[in-house]
């Protein structure tokens, strides 16, 4: 069973636009939402990360959007770059848990 | 410092043989967890470490599969009798105590390729 289900699979964005991935959740115990960006080649790194207590954080130009209600979250990212072709992995986890992971979403930013 | 580093980078092997992948945390972190990626999907956790214990190896698929960590820091992923479906990117990931928002840093990832 899917524990964290993440749409879409790709995205192609044009530069200077927003770029918006979802994801959707089961287990009403997870208590921490990261989002990870993951290069060719190399691990996911922490992009920005969410608890269940609050609606929205933005750090630069990403942000999380959280519905606890719907059990879903998502990542903006707004003035999308080429730069920020990569992709993206949500998550989510209870404190002291295992992590469980979205399929991901291959992001690709035309100039 | 240093971040999380994994050997060997590359694994290539055949069906039946026995494989060892390293994973060196940054150091002072106590907290390690193994992941296996497949082409085109997110990671899915193997094992957790807290110190030298397994703290949660629920993740590991059958009992081909066994980590250890005897000193607290460096961690290896042992697979016996490996077969074709084990070939993915094994990754490690280290945090500095495994609390509440503690950040996991993740290492470049193994590729296991079994022929």
């Amino acid at each position: 069973q899917q524990q964290v289900k993440q749409s879409p699979q790709s995205l192609i964005v044009q530069k200077g636009g927003i770029s918006i991935i979802n994801c959707a959740y089961e287990n009403t115990a997870f208590d921490y939402f990261p989002w990870y960006q993951q290069f060719p080649g190399k691990g996911p790194a922490l992009l920005i990360a969410i608890r269940p207590d609050v609606s929205e954080k933005k750090e630069g130009r990403f942000t999380i959007s959280f519905n606890k209600s719907a059990k879903q979250f998502s990542l903006h990212i707004m003035d999308s770059q080429p730069g920020d072709s990569a992709t993206y992995f949500c998550a989510a986890t209870r404190t002291g848990n295992q992590f469980y992971f979205g399929t991901g979403t291959s992001l690709t930013v035309i100039p | 410092g240093a971040g999380v580093s994994q050997t060997p980078s590359n694994k290539v092997t055949e069906k039946g043989k026995y494989v060892e992948l390293r994973c060196d945390p940054i150091s002072g972190h106590t907290a390690l967890y193994w992941y296996r990626q497949s082409l085109g999907q997110g990671p899915e956790f193997l094992i957790y470490f807290q110190g030298t214990g397994a703290a949660d190896d629920s993740g590991l698929p059958n009992d081909r599969f066994f980590a250890v960590r005897p000193e607290g820091s460096v961690s290896t992923l042992k697979i016996q009798r490996t077969e074709r479906g084990d070939s993915a990117v094994y990754l490690c990931a280290s945090s500095s105590s495994g609390g509440p928002g503690d950040e996991q840093f993740f290492g470049p990832g193994t590729r296991l390729t079994v022929l």
